[in-house]
């Protein structure tokens, strides 16, 4: 059971470039989030997903886009990179909103 | 808008001392709330779930409560051990239709041997 998995680990990108960081989960939950964390800021919620076919805006959504087209996945692009978006990027995943989350390893993103 | 505050940000302790954790928030109206470690440079691994119809939830040597009329939890970690060092960290799963998990900014734990 390989429970959240993120691709890639790590990513170093030019100003203005795009990219898409892949979010996959195997154990069939509805639940899914995007995380950035910076030092002294603590975890912020980017977008999240109650279920297939839905996205929702969390505290910092500027900058980002979301899909999730499949229940499995959850991706989050940056369509012109900011070095302010250097940053570890999380994802997690739940069942329900009663049960627990769980994170994947995340990715490291530096934007020069 | 739920805000949740850790205190101590760091705390140093000696090997074998029983020891709390503090984790605060503004909006009472939870479904849950969650407690984490993360260890340098790696991802969050889930300690305990606590439920908001639950008054403490206890793991091994770690014992979480729930006040949620207060809006606190504590973590409280039994005989202390150098392994335990990390970053713990608690998130509140919001009522209502956000359903948004809000994390606090974490207390780095340093257990000395």
């Amino acid at each position: 059971n390989a429970g959240v998995t993120q691709t890639p680990k790590f990513r170093v990108l030019k100003t203005g470039q795009s990219m898409t960081l892949l979010c996959a989960q195997d154990m069939n939950h509805e639940y899914m989030y995007w995380y950035r964390q910076d030092p002294g800021m603590g975890l912020r919620l980017i977008h999240y997903s109650v279920g297939e076919g839905t996205t929702a805006k969390g505290e910092v959504p500027d900058g980002y886009n979301v899909s999730r087209l499949k229940k499995q996945n959850f991706l989050l692009g940056l369509e012109s990179a900011a070095p302010s978006q250097t940053s570890v990027y999380f994802c997690a995943s739940s069942l329900t909103i009663n049960t627990e989350a769980f994170f994947g390893q995340g990715t490291r993103l530096t934007v020069v | 808008k739920q805000e949740v505050t850790q205190i101590p940000a760091a705390l140093s302790v000696p090997e074998g001392e029983n020891l709390v954790l503090n984790c605060s928030f503004t909006d009472s109206a939870i479904y849950n709330l969650q407690w984490f470690r993360q260890d340098p440079g790696k991802g969050l691994t889930s300690l305990l779930l606590i439920q908001s119809s639950q008054r403490e939830q206890t793991s091994g040597r770690l014992n979480a409560s729930l006040d949620k009329s207060s809006g606190r939890s504590t973590l409280y970690i039994a005989a202390s051990q150098p392994g335990d060092s990390a970053t713990y960290l608690c998130a509140v799963r919001s009522g209502g239709a956000t359903n948004k998990l809000i994390f606090g900014t974490g207390t780095l734990l340093a257990v000395q041997p």
